[in-house]
């Protein structure tokens, strides 16, 4: 069964660096998502992309993150400089069809980044 | 705006007795529901969802899950707990239309041998 890849798993930063995460999709699916994941609470979504274009970047916080999904395949977030309330799960999942309606979302195993 | 409230953190059961996890929600119309399955370190696994017909679904791992619009509820249940169900279980409720989930905070399942 395909599964949406991701890595690294674990990623341990000081504050002030630069992370990145990266996530590839299952085949074939034309939406991907970023979410983070704070201990305790339930997935928030970051970003949204349909193919290589943002659809919904509402919540991502532009002053340190940004992503991108160059040729609407992998996707790369990035958080730059890092602080210590980014620890958290970062959740990429991905969809068949080109968002909206009865679209299902498939998760990745997501990275579990610690700032100190 | 849609939201989703889980009103149970934790929830003990022994092995092989029922379950029933609680999710209501919020939202104008009739949403989209799921419920996914977060095992220790791992992503989500959707066990099922709702999007209109039938309000009694059926998902994998033999759990099933009524939407009661009258309650605005998504419970969640199995008859007969397993310890490897133990895990965290998120209710999400998706705006028809575009669909973003909205994710309850979760409820952690604990299996008692």
């Amino acid at each position: 069964e395909a599964e949406v890849a991701q890595s690294p798993r674990y990623k341990i930063t000081e504050k002030s660096q630069a992370v990145a995460f990266w996530c590839d999709p299952i085949s074939g699916h034309a939406t991907l998502y970023w979410y983070r994941q704070i201990l305790g609470q339930g997935p928030e979504l970051l970003v949204q992309f349909q193919d290589e274009s943002v659809v919904d970047d509402s919540q991502l916080p532009k002053d340190r993150f940004s992503a991108e999904r160059l040729k609407g395949v992998d996707s790369t977030l990035k958080i730059q400089p890092a602080e210590l309330g980014d620890s958290a799960m970062y959740l990429c999942a991905s969809s068949l069809r080109r968002g909206g309606g009865t679209d299902t979302q498939y998760f990745g195993p997501g990275t579990r980044l610690t700032v100190l | 705006a849609q939201s989703v409230t889980q009103p149970d953190i934790h929830i003990t059961v022994s092995e092989g007795a029922s379950l029933e996890l609680r999710c209501n929600y919020s939202y104008g119309a009739t949403p989209y529901l799921f419920w996914y399955v977060q095992s220790p370190g791992q992503g989500l696994q959707l066990l099922l969802k709702y999007f209109s017909g039938d309000t009694l679904v059926q998902g994998i791992k033999g759990f099933e899950a009524e939407f009661k619009r009258s309650q605005s509820s998504f419970n969640l249940r199995k008859p007969s707990v397993h310890w490897s169900d133990a895990a965290e279980y998120f209710c999400a409720v998706g705006e028809g239309g575009s669909y973003i989930p909205t994710f309850g905070r979760g409820t952690s399942l604990i299996v008692h041998p």
